[in-house]
């Protein structure tokens, strides 16, 4: 597609219901990044794919959150037994990396915010 | 432990001055440091990226600076307008050849007509 695509852009849920979110990056770019945003807060990095490397999961807050990504496509985060403090805008990016090292610019999405009530 | 620390949450500032916002790091190794522009409700837009062998990148009324002694990064918008109001973030690499970019709280940047 042309960009960054989300969804469900908007999901409100029940405590202790689970949530899947999903990312369609752009087609080719081989770098997919989550990244959580609380109200009136910075980006919080979650989660990052590579290619076909292992997946870099050292910003998942909690055992609850899961991602996944098949290939260079479509990427879903999803929550279980969700929380009231999980309640964000959770954010996708995906970027090409031209070089060694240096990512190239990050392409957001436009987010899914989640409420959890 | 790591931090990025932009200056001042919100930065106010008079239609055609000069808006400097500060992105400071401590812990972390960057080989390049990134710049983004944030809406509200919308997802954020790359404006430049700066590698750490260059002092200096510029873009139309844009100007970042990265100085890797003092681990700091400057971001300046000259002739600002009202349509430049946004949040600015800055982001960075956790070390050399990493390509995971981690983001600072962002500074909120008001130009008052």
């Amino acid at each position: 597609g042309a960009g960054v695509s989300q969804s469900p852009s908007n999901k409100v849920t029940e405590k202790g219901k689970d949530v899947e979110l999903r990312c369609d990056p752009i087609s080719g770019h081989t770098a997919l990044y989550w990244y959580r945003q609380r109200l009136g807060q910075g980006l919080e990095f979650l989660i990052y794919f590579q290619g076909n490397s292992a997946p870099d999961k050292s910003g998942l807050p909690s055992d609850r959150f899961s991602a996944e990504r098949t290939g260079e496509s479509v990427s879903t985060l999803t929550i279980q037994r969700t929380q009231q403090e999980d309640s964000a805008v959770y954010l996708c990016a995906s970027s090409l990396v031209r070089l060694a090292g240096v990512a190239g610019e990050l392409f957001f999405g436009e987010g899914s915010r989640l409420t959890v009530l | 432990s790591q931090k990025i620390e932009q200056n001042s949450e919100a930065l106010n500032i008079q239609e055609g001055k000069t808006a400097t916002l500060t992105c400071n790091y401590t812990n972390y190794s960057p080989a390049y440091l990134q710049w983004y522009r944030q809406d509200p409700g919308r997802g954020p837009v790359f404006l430049l990226l700066i590698r750490e062998n260059e002092k200096e990148k510029r873009k139309e009324r844009l100007k970042v600076t990265f100085d890797t002694t003092l681990k700091q990064s400057l971001f300046h918008i000259t002739a600002s307008q009202p349509a430049d109001s946004a949040t600015y973030l800055c982001a960075l690499s956790h070390q050399t050849g990493a390509n995971n970019l981690f983001f600072g709280t962002g500074t909120r940047l008001t130009v008052i007509p």
